[in-house]
Order: structure tokens, then C-alpha cells, then sequence
């Protein structure tokens, strides 16, 4: 199989609070990894793309700053959102793609439910 | 630009009763399609990834075809399991083939 597990869950915490977000690859290496955005019953936006040992790429309009990612081996990523605030609350999902086929699909996580206070 | 349309957006079937999901899209050199299926409050589920037109992938009561403008998944004898969202997204063929995802189309089959 192909399972990429996200914690926490679910997190809810007090504005101007940061928060970590952790992505794993349990049983492939993953050089590439997605982080996404989804707001209630629409689609996932894409927000970086995280590559090991180097700086996430970001999609237009998506705040660097704001949301920092480290993509320190080939199986984890971490997103931290700094200085959360309340247009921070969103359902964010990572993905993996087995390294060494561009082609192969991108596997996803369960997803972390923000919620700020 | 690349863009992903589905429809319908919504689609409510008895169970047992056929039917298919359309996606329609551009690109600008397709690298793979890729069909997923996401239950509320989760990740997407991969189902299938189709390279070129005329290209077909089944699994158990899904089946996915490609035409060289659009994706169709047929649904047949739909069970009340199959309830979910159904996500299309094609891969770019620029920097890290990233994702572009339609809208969806959430199914509802009632027993």
C-alpha cells in the first residue's frame, strides 16, 4: 500500500497561537510533498509543494511567512502555521508521491480540522 | 490555464441504479488523470490514473475511461458504500506535476 499519515487531527487553539502540522510517509520514500487547503464542499487548493532538503515552492497568494513548511527527510513534512487567527480555520490535507516516477499518484492524509479561537 | 470541470455537482441514485460522472478538462499536455474518492472529513482515496485516450482502468463497481476532453467514471449498481465525493484532477506538465482538481461531484445512493 501507500499510506501517508497527518497529526493532529484536529486542533483548536487560541489566535495568535502556532501550530505544527506533520505529514509521514509510512511505507514509500517521498521526495515531494503537497500541502492543500479545502473549505467546506469545495475542492482542494493547493498551496506549496515541498521537495527534502529544499525550499517549498508556493503557490500564488499563499503567505510564506505565514505558513512555513520543512521537508526535513524523505518521509516528513511539517506545515506550521504561525500566529494562527480565525481566516486561519480551514481543513488543510498533505500528500505524498513515491519518490522516482513523476507519474506515480500523489497519496493522501486524513487531514488536520483547524479551528481558531 | 489548466482546468478541471465536473459535473453534476450533485448526484442522488437509487441503489442499484447506474450512472456516470463526467469530467471534462484542459491541459496543455496531459501527463495523467487521476479519479479520487474523498468521505467527509477525510483524505482523498486513490482510485485510478489514466495516461492516454482510450484508456480504461475498472475496480469493483467503478470503471474510468478517457477521451482526449473528457473523463467519465461509471458507476454501476451503486451500493449505499459508494456514497462519497468524487474528485478529477489532471497533473501538469510543469514543475513538480502538481494537481489540478475540479469541484467534485458528491454522490449520495440511497438503499
Amino acid at each position: 500500500g501507500a499510506v501517508v499519515s497527518q497529526h493532529p487531527s484536529w486542533v483548536i487553539c487560541k489566535s495568535g497561537t502556532s501550530v505544527k502540522i506533520e505529514c509521514r510517509s509510512l511505507d514509500f520514500q517521498a521526495t515531494t510533498m503537497f500541502w492543500y487547503r479545502q473549505f467546506p464542499k469545495q475542492s482542494l487548493m493547493l498551496m506549496a509543494t515541498s521537495n527534502e532538503g529544499s525550499k517549498a515552492t508556493y503557490e500564488q497568494g499563499v503567505e510564506k511567512d505565514k505558513f512555513l513548511i520543512n521537508h526535513a527527510s524523505l518521509t516528513l513534512s511539517t506545515l506550521t502555521v504561525t500566529s494562527a487567527h480565525p481566516e486561519d480555520s480551514s481543513f488543510y490535507i498533505c500528500s505524498a508521491r513515491r519518490t522516482g516516477d513523476s507519474n506515480q499518484p500523489q497519496h493522501f492524509g486524513d487531514g488536520t480540522r483547524l479551528s481558531i479561537l | 490555464e489548466d482546468q478541471v470541470t465536473q459535473s453534476p455537482e450533485a448526484l442522488r441514485l437509487q441503489e442499484g441504479e447506474s450512472s456516470s460522472l463526467n469530467c471534462s478538462y484542459t491541459v496543455s499536455g496531459l501527463r495523467g488523470l487521476f479519479w479520487y474518492r474523498q468521505d467527509p472529513g477525510k483524505g482523498p482515496e486513490f482510485l485510478f490514473t489514466l495516461y492516454s485516450a482510450g484508456e480504461e482502468k475498472e475496480k469493483e463497481r467503478l470503471k474510468a475511461t478517457l477521451t482526449k476532453k473528457e473523463s467519465f467514471l461509471h458507476i454501476t449498481a451503486p451500493k449505499p458504500e459508494d456514497s462519497a465525493t468524487y474528485l478529477c484532477a489532471v497533473q501538469a506538465p510543469t514543475g513538480f506535476q502538481k494537481l489540478v482538481f475540479g469541484t467534485g461531484t458528491r454522490l449520495l445512493v440511497s438503499p
